[in-house]
């Protein structure tokens, strides 16, 4: 069965720095993986998708990196901000096709003004 | 544009009434998904369908019903709340191969009292 983890389950950092937040699974066996945000009480906003045939996915300050053999994808965080304080939770879709995701359990980011 | 839309935003109600959370899509996804999120927790899968007709029950046991009569529309109906239903229902959906991932929208936050 399929797990994911996320590892530090929370994180604290002044504003300006460059942060990783990494995220686990078991099974290496996957369609693809999606980075999410969440703010308190609020729902989930995709971040960026990777494909299990990508290595690496940017947008803007962010860019997510997928290690498939290593069950590892990484979220790099570029000059954090007070505004990029979030849950954020990765999420992998098994093959084959179940098309649902699997959800890790988060790192709370909290950046530092 | 293209959404997904959630009502209420928030509910409080009493025990023993009879509820329906709206989960409406302008993308003309296949598959939709319910989750439930307690404060601070993880996402717990409760229904999905992959279409019209189409439901199934999700990874954690819920009271609750689900239909999809229509593409766009998955609603999410609790025939007795109770103040453990108390909880933060999201809803997503995607196309039928997850190509772009979820899409979710802003969750509804549920009291029971």
């Amino acid at each position: 069965k399929q797990e994911v983890t996320q590892i530090p389950a929370a994180l604290s950092v002044p504003e300006g720095e460059n942060l990783v937040l990494n995220c686990s699974f078991t099974d290496s066996a996957i369609y693809n993986l999606q980075w999410f945000r969440q703010d308190p009480g609020k729902g989930l906003t995709s971040l960026l998708l990777i494909q299990s045939s990508q290595r690496e996915q940017t947008s803007g300050r962010l860019n997510a990196s997928l290690d498939k053999s290593s069950g590892r994808s990484t979220l790099y965080i570029a000059a954090s901000q007070p505004g990029d304080s979030a849950t954020y939770l990765c999420a992998v879709s098994e093959v084959p096709g179940t098309y649902k995701y699997i959800f890790g359990t988060g790192t709370r980011l909290k950046v530092l003004a | 544009e293209a959404d997904i839309y959630q009502t209420p935003r928030y509910l409080v109600i009493g025990t023993g009434k009879k509820i329906t959370l709206e989960c409406s899509q302008t993308m003309g996804h296949d598959k939709m998904y319910w989750y439930q999120q307690d404060p601070g927790m993880e996402l717990h899968l409760i229904h999905y369908s992959y279409g019209v007709n189409s439901t199934e029950k999700g990874d954690l046991s819920s009271e609750s019903t689900v239909s999809r009569i229509r593409t766009e529309h998955f609603p999410l109906t609790l025939e007795s709340a109770r103040p453990s239903h108390t909880s933060q229902y999201l809803c997503a959906s995607s196309d039928h191969y997850l190509s772009y991932g979820y899409t979710f929208g802003s969750g509804t936050r549920l009291t029971v009292v």
